[in-house]
C-alpha cells in the first residue's frame, strides 16, 4: 500500500520569507501524480500545485514550486514571498490508478506578520 | 471546475441515530468520493461511490456502517450508522471529471458531533 509522510507538524515563516515543506512517499507504481493541496480553517480543500511522475521538470504556479526527487521519492513544496493568506494545513497525497487519493498527515503553516 | 454543495455543513446527533450527509455537483462528474477526517489529522478514503452499483470500501470500512448510494452522475450520499463518539470527525465529499490526473474538487465538509 501506498504511504506519504509528513515529517514536519508545523511550520513557521515570517511574511515575505520562504519556507519549505516536507513529502515522502512509499509506492512500487512508475505511473503515479503527487500533489499538494492546502485546507484552510474555512475547511475547503484547495489545490495548490501537481506533478506528474513522468515529468522530470518540477512543477511551478506563481510563488509555489516543488522539487521533485523520483528515485529518493521526495516531493517537498516551497512557498515564496509568504503572504498572511498562506497560513493553512497543508497536505501533500498521492495519486495512483482509480482516481483514490492517499494524503500525509499535514503540516500547519503558520504566517507571521 | 465542479462546485460541490454539501449538506448539512455541520450537525450534532446523539449516539445510536444516523445521519445522511448529500454531495450535489453542478456537472456531470466520473468519480466520487467520501473521506473521513478525525480532528486534527488527515483526510482517510472511506469509499468510491460507483453509479448504479455498490459502493468500493477502503479496508476498515464496511457498508453497514456507512452506506453510500449514487443514483446519478451528479449527486451522493453518505450515512453514518448507529453513530458513537468516534464517528465525530469531517466528512467530505470530492470529485473528479476525469479517470487519472485530474483535479479532485472537494465539498466544504460536514462537521459532525455525536454527544
Amino acid at each position: 500500500a501506498q504511504t506519504v509522510t509528513q515529517s514536519q507538524p508545523e511550520m513557521s515563516v515570517q511574511e515575505a520569507e520562504t519556507v519549505t515543506l516536507s513529502c515522502t512517499y512509499d509506492t512500487s507504481e512508475s505511473d503515479y501524480y503527487l500533489f499538494w493541496y492546502k485546507q484552510p480553517p474555512s475547511r475547503q480543500m484547495i489545490l495548490v500545485i501537481r506533478q506528474e511522475a513522468y515529468k522530470q521538470q518540477n512543477a511551478t504556479e506563481n510563488r509555489f514550486s516543488v522539487n521533485f526527487q523520483k528515485a529518493a521519492k521526495s516531493f517537498s513544496l516551497k512557498i515564496s514571498d509568504s503572504q498572511l493568506g498562506d497560513a493553512a494545513m497543508y497536505f501533500c497525497a498521492y495519486e495512483a490508478a482509480g482516481n483514490k487519493l492517499t494524503f500525509g498527515g499535514g503540516t500547519r503553516v503558520l504566517v507571521k506578520p | 471546475s465542479a462546485v460541490i454543495s454539501q449538506k448539512p455543513s455541520r450537525d450534532i446527533c446523539q449516539r445510536g441515530t444516523s445521519l445522511t450527509i448529500q454531495c450535489q455537483v453542478d456537472s456531470q462528474v466520473t468519480m466520487m468520493f467520501w473521506y473521513r477526517q478525525q480532528p486534527g489529522q488527515s483526510l482517510t478514503l472511506i469509499a468510491t461511490a460507483n453509479q448504479g452499483s455498490e459502493a468500493t470500501y477502503e479496508s476498515g470500512f464496511v457498508i453497514d456502517k456507512f452506506p453510500i448510494s449514487r443514483p446519478n452522475l451528479t449527486f451522493s450520499t453518505l450515512t453514518v450508522s448507529n453513530m458513537s463518539p468516534e464517528d465525530s470527525s469531517i466528512y467530505l465529499c470530492s470529485v473528479s471529471k476525469e479517470a487519472l490526473n485530474t483535479e479532485a474538487f472537494f465539498g466544504q465538509g460536514t462537521r459532525l458531533t455525536v454527544v
